[in-house]
């Protein structure tokens, strides 16, 4: 079985600051993880993917995660905040051999001027 | 604009009306999803197609049927909807089903669909 926990529905960063939205997977074989957001009225965009390479993954719009084994992580970080990443974003996972990907519930990122 | 366009983007139905919501890539995948998006709920699998062939049905209520004529398009027909079906519903596509690759989906903007 595999799941995804995303830890903080609502996360307001000041802009300039450092965003951290939390992810934690349960997998029971090497997993594929993906981070997604969905701007207003959009859907869902591809921000970064992890695919058993390197473990620190760089994605569009100065995001990054890293992958963590031992922590069953896959947290998004960009060192900067910026007005225009104000969205949700949703972890996903998909186990190595399975088709369907499984999201989580989602953490709606607000920028505060 | 992505390459998955969905239409309506917003659609309001009473409940004993039929409606269809469609789905259509510009980005020669083969593979095609419909994906059901309530507030604070994960997103919801409901459909999966693969070169036209169904290969998931997450226990989908027959009120909602699926219709996928060839790889580029893809159908939601409505019927007889009950209030708690409104959602966003998501079109994605990918390049085919793999199981052992990423995998990676695309998705359209989605229809709101409002049943009252």
């Amino acid at each position: 079985a595999q799941s995804v926990t995303q830890l903080g529905s609502h996360v307001s960063v000041s802009e300039g600051a450092l965003v951290l939205l939390r992810c934690n997977y349960s997998s029971s074989v090497p997993p594929y993880l993906f981070w997604y957001v969905q701007y207003p009225n959009q859907g869902l965009q591809l921000l970064l993917k992890y695919t058993s390479a390197a473990t620190l993954v760089k994605g569009i719009n100065g995001f990054e995660a890293e992958f963590k084994k031992s922590e069953t992580s896959f947290h998004l970080t960009k060192p900067s905040a910026h007005m225009s990443d104000a969205a949700e974003y949703f972890c996903a996972v998909r186990n190595f051999g399975n088709e369907k990907l499984t999201f989580g519930t989602g953490t709606r990122l607000t920028i505060i001027p | 604009e992505t390459g998955v366009t969905q239409t309506p983007r917003h659609l309001v139905m009473g409940m004993t009306n039929k409606k269809s919501l469609k789905c259509e890539q510009h980005l020669g995948h083969n593979a095609m999803y419909w994906y059901k998006q309530s507030a604070k709920k994960p997103l919801e699998l409901m459909f999966v197609y693969n070169f036209k062939e169904q290969t998931e049905n997450n226990s989908v209520p027959s009120r909602f049927s699926p219709e996928c004529p060839n790889s580029s398009h893809l159908f939601l027909h409505l019927h007889t909807l009950q209030p708690e079906d409104s959602a966003l519903y998501l079109c994605a596509s990918s390049p085919a089903l793999q199981r052992n690759g990423a995998n990676v989906l695309t998705f359209g903007a989605g229809s709101r669909l409002t049943v009252l």
